[in-house]
């Protein structure tokens, strides 16, 4: 069946350092990788997401790139700032599921 | 629209209890999930629905978890009877079949077992 894996589980940075997050899955027939940024007691939320036919993908300070071949995937926040701290979540949707990683808890600190 | 609407925000009940929660979609959309969240499990699907029929539910845990969708604007998550292992967070969660595949969630409904 369907299965994500994240790292790190944690993640503390230096405000203004970059923070990557890597995700791998299992099933070859995926073909889209959402990320959802969840803030303490609020719900998830889509920030960017990336399908399988481009290896990149990216939004102002965050990028996701796409490793099919490897079944990789990984999350990039360039210039972290404090309101970056969040639960970040990979996933995978190669049918009309939503399969999450567990998690990373990144920490910006001021 | 306003979103995808879940109620109770909170429920604190007592093991043994049956509770009840309950899901409004974004108008228009087909497909509706919910998720149980925990810190040891992380975000766990249970159930979705394809236009108000249920289409996996290999993520409920057991038997006392039940959904339905009558229509397509409500869909009910029920525990029967509850247990202290049941403390979650459960999210409700809907997106449309011509959509990119994002899924919007509702604010989620904290139950605590005693």
């Amino acid at each position: 069946g369907e299965n994500v894996e994240q790292h790190p589980s944690t993640l503390s940075v230096q405000e203004g350092d970059s923070a990557v997050i890597k995700c791998t899955y299992s099933d070859s027939a995926s073909n889209y990788f959402p990320w959802y940024k969840q803030e303490l007691g609020k719900r998830p939320q889509l920030i960017i997401d990336i399908r399988s036919n481009v290896g990149e993908k990216k939004d102002q300070r965050i990028a996701v790139t796409l490793n099919k071949t490897a079944k990789h995937f990984s999350l990039h926040i360039t210039e972290t700032q404090p309101e970056d701290s969040a639960v970040y979540f990979c996933a995978e949707g190669g049918g009309f599921k939503t399969i999450f990683g567990a998690g990373t808890r990144l920490f910006v600190k001021a | 629209d306003a979103g995808v609407i879940q109620s109770p925000r909170h429920e604190v009940t007592e093991m043994g209890q049956e509770v009840t929660l309950r899901c409004k979609p974004i108008s228009g959309h087909d497909y509706l999930f919910w998720y149980r969240q925990t810190m040891m499990r992380g975000l766990e699907l249970l159930i979705y629905f394809n236009n108000n029929v249920p289409i996996d539910d290999s993520g409920m845990p057991e038997d006392r978890f039940s959904a339905k969708m009558p229509n397509a604007s409500f869909s009910t998550l029920k525990i029967q009877p509850s247990e202290p292992r049941d403390s979650a967070v459960y999210f409700c969660a809907s997106r449309g079949l011509a959509d990119t595949g994002e899924l919007f969630f509702g604010e989620g409904s904290r139950l605590t077992v005693l």
